[in-house]
């Protein structure tokens, strides 16, 4: 079963715009990973986010974790043809066995 | 190697065949794990590993599937008597440290398996 659930299912933006995609869950979490897929490519780590952490930056990616509504997003910013992907969210609980459990993700296409 | 590496990248098999995957962590990670992706939705955990020992199989749809990783190195999914509906993209990662948590996981770029 997958513990997070990505919101919305897909997106559709132009270059420049800034891209949100949100992740929600069910039971408390140890943190949060968010990871990218390109197609037909591996999946990438873009960011962690620990469960006594709010916020979080890396680059054009700006992650936010509130804990009370259990959920989670991303935002890219001045978003770019290469950022179309797809996008994770994984949990980890460690009641859960300490692995990562993932969603269904978020479709993004970036156009030129 | 610099990465996870996968082989073979892709597999075509026939029904009732048996298949092996390998997986070659990157070098020292004591954690490697097996996911499998499904066209259009997110990794479904399977199994994975501190070491050699296996920590967690609940993932494993069935008896048909099993993964060894007897010197806590190369790792090897196996799925016996395959039916087509185990065909997906099989995922292999791996963490410096044991278990996911704070860890960055790192995946190989997976063996897509079909099963005609």
């Amino acid at each position: 079963s997958q513990q997070g659930e990505e919101d919305p299912q897909a997106l559709s933006i132009q270059e420049g715009e800034n891209a949100t995609m949100n992740c929600s869950y069910k039971t408390s979490i140890n943190n949060l990973q968010w990871y990218r897929q390109n197609s037909g490519r591996g999946l990438v780590h873009l960011i962690l986010i620990r469960s006594n952490e709010r916020e979080k930056h890396s680059g054009r990616l700006r992650v936010t974790l509130d804990t009370s509504k259990k959920s989670s997003s991303l935002l890219i910013t001045a978003s770019r043809a290469a950022d179309t992907a797809s996008y994770f969210c994984a949990t980890v609980r460690q009641a859960a066995g300490n692995k990562l459990t993932f969603g269904g993700g978020t479709r993004v296409l970036v156009k030129p | 190697g610099a990465g996870v590496s996968q082989s073979p990248r892709y597999k075509v098999t026939k029904r009732g065949q048996d298949v092996a995957l390998r997986c070659d962590p990157i070098s020292g990670h004591v954690s490697l794990y097996w996911y499998r992706q499904a066209l259009g939705q997110g990794p479904e955990f399977l199994t994975y590993f501190n070491y050699e020992a296996q920590q967690d199989k609940s993932g494993l749809p069935n008896d048909r599937f099993s993964a060894e990783r007897p010197e806590g190195s190369i790792s090897t999914l196996t799925i016996q008597r395959t039916e087509q509906r185990d065909s997906a993209m099989y995922r292999c990662a791996s963490s410096s440290r044991t278990g996911a948590s704070g860890n960055t996981i790192y995946f190989g770029e997976g063996s897509w398996l079909t099963v005609v």
